[in-house]
Parts: C-alpha cells; structure tokens; sequence
C-alpha cells in the first residue's frame, strides 16, 4: 500500500511569506507527527495529532506556525511570515496509535524549505 | 527534559565486520525505543521497536537490546554490508507534561561500510 506522502517536495519562498505544508499519512493510522530536520541538527518534534483528542503543539517553536488535521487524515503545517531560520526539512509521519498505545512511525520523504 | 545521546556519532568500517551502535537516554521513564535509518535526502526508515516491558527485537542482521533501568540501548548489525551505509537514529517515547508521549530523537551515527 502507498506511504506517507509530502508535498511539495522542495519549496523556495522569500523571507516574510507564508507557506504551507501538506501531508497525506498511510490511510487508517490515527497518529501524524511533524518534525523539523536543520542541517547538522537532530529531528525536532513539532506536533502531535491522535484521533480525535486535542494535538500536542508543545514542540512548535513560535506563534508563526500552525498545524491543522481535516477528517483526521490530510494535514497541513502553515508557517507565517517565514524566516531564514525555518529553512529546514520538514518531515510527517503516521503511525496506528490508539490511547497511550504507541507503535512504528512510519515517515514521509519530507519537504526541503528554503526561505531566501 | 529527555535527552538521546547516540555514541560513535560517525563510523567508517569494512565491510563484513559486526558493528555495535549505542544509544542513551537520561529519563528511564519511557514507552518504548525505535530504530531508523535514514539515507541521504530521504526520511527515516523503522528498523526496530522495542517496547519498555522488552529486552530486545530482532529483524535479520540486526538485533537491538534495551536496558531501561540504565539509559541504554543498543544496536548490532552482523555482518556489515555497503548497502547499510545510512545515518542511524534512535527515538524514545517519554511522558509529557500535557500528558500524551512525546518522542525524542537522537543526532544518530552516520555509518558508511566500505567495499
């Protein structure tokens, strides 16, 4: 069956648009995650969606970025008003969670943002 | 806060050698341990997962082992091959302050396995 998808692959956008984020998670897992991958740095965690239960945004570094997840599958990540230091790769992944059952992610290929 | 320590955090070997990959975690209160990799411009890969009640998992070549009383896990490739050349990373599921289980990621260990 198909994986997790991103989109767009690459992005390039001036400092001070917005951009968005898609992911498309593997159909019937109830978990998505997003990531922050910088160069020389480690995987950063953003936010949590599980289910129906409100999402952990615990990880998103400022106010200029958000997160939505429609019908519990299709997610988008929105960042205001980029800066030069959201230049990253932006990775998603699923995963089959239910309660505080908490099994594979499984990880997109991710979307390169590079803010100019 | 949960800190994931992965130790070589490089490693150049020959190919055919058995490699032993560490990872440390600093609170042992976790759910459970994941294993990827990650190739050169791509996501990451499940290898393993370890949930906290196990002591270890095995897929193939690889056999990773958990201790969570100490911090540690580890990762052991047989048998090294040019193809498992990749960055490794270990992830761990910890408690939360909002209550859900948050997952932290080591930096990895890049491993390039030589012909």
């Amino acid at each position: 069956g198909a994986g997790v998808s991103q989109s767009p692959s690459n992005k390039v956008t001036e400092k001070g648009k917005d951009v968005e984020l898609r992911c498309d998670p593997i159909s019937g897992h109830t978990a998505l995650y997003w990531y922050r991958q910088s160069l020389g740095q480690g995987l950063e965690f953003l936010i949590y969606f599980q289910g129906n239960s409100a999402p952990d945004k615990s990880g998103l570094p400022s106010d200029r970025f958000s997160a939505e997840r429609t019908g519990g599958s299709v997610s988008t990540l929105t960042i205001q008003r980029t800066q030069q230091e959201d230049s990253a790769v932006y990775l998603c992944a699923s995963s089959v969670d239910r309660g505080h059952i908490f099994w594979e992610q499984y990880f997109g290929p991710g979307t390169r943002l590079t803010v100019t | 806060k949960q800190e994931v320590t992965q130790i070589p955090a490089a490693l150049s070997v020959p190919e055919g050698e058995n490699l032993v990959l560490n990872c440390s975690f600093t609170d042992s209160a976790i759910y459970n341990l994941q294993w990827f990799r990650q190739d050169p411009g791509k996501g990451l890969t499940s290898l393993l997962l370890i949930q906290s009640s196990q002591r270890e998992q095995t897929s193939g070549r690889l056999n990773a082992s958990l201790d969570k009383s100490s911090g540690r896990s580890t990762l052991y490739i047989a048998a090294s091959q040019p193809g498992d050349s990749a960055t490794y990373l270990c992830a761990v599921r910890t408690p939360a302050s909002g209550g859900s289980y948050i997952p932290t990621f080591g930096r990895g260990t890049s491993l390039i396995v030589h012909p």
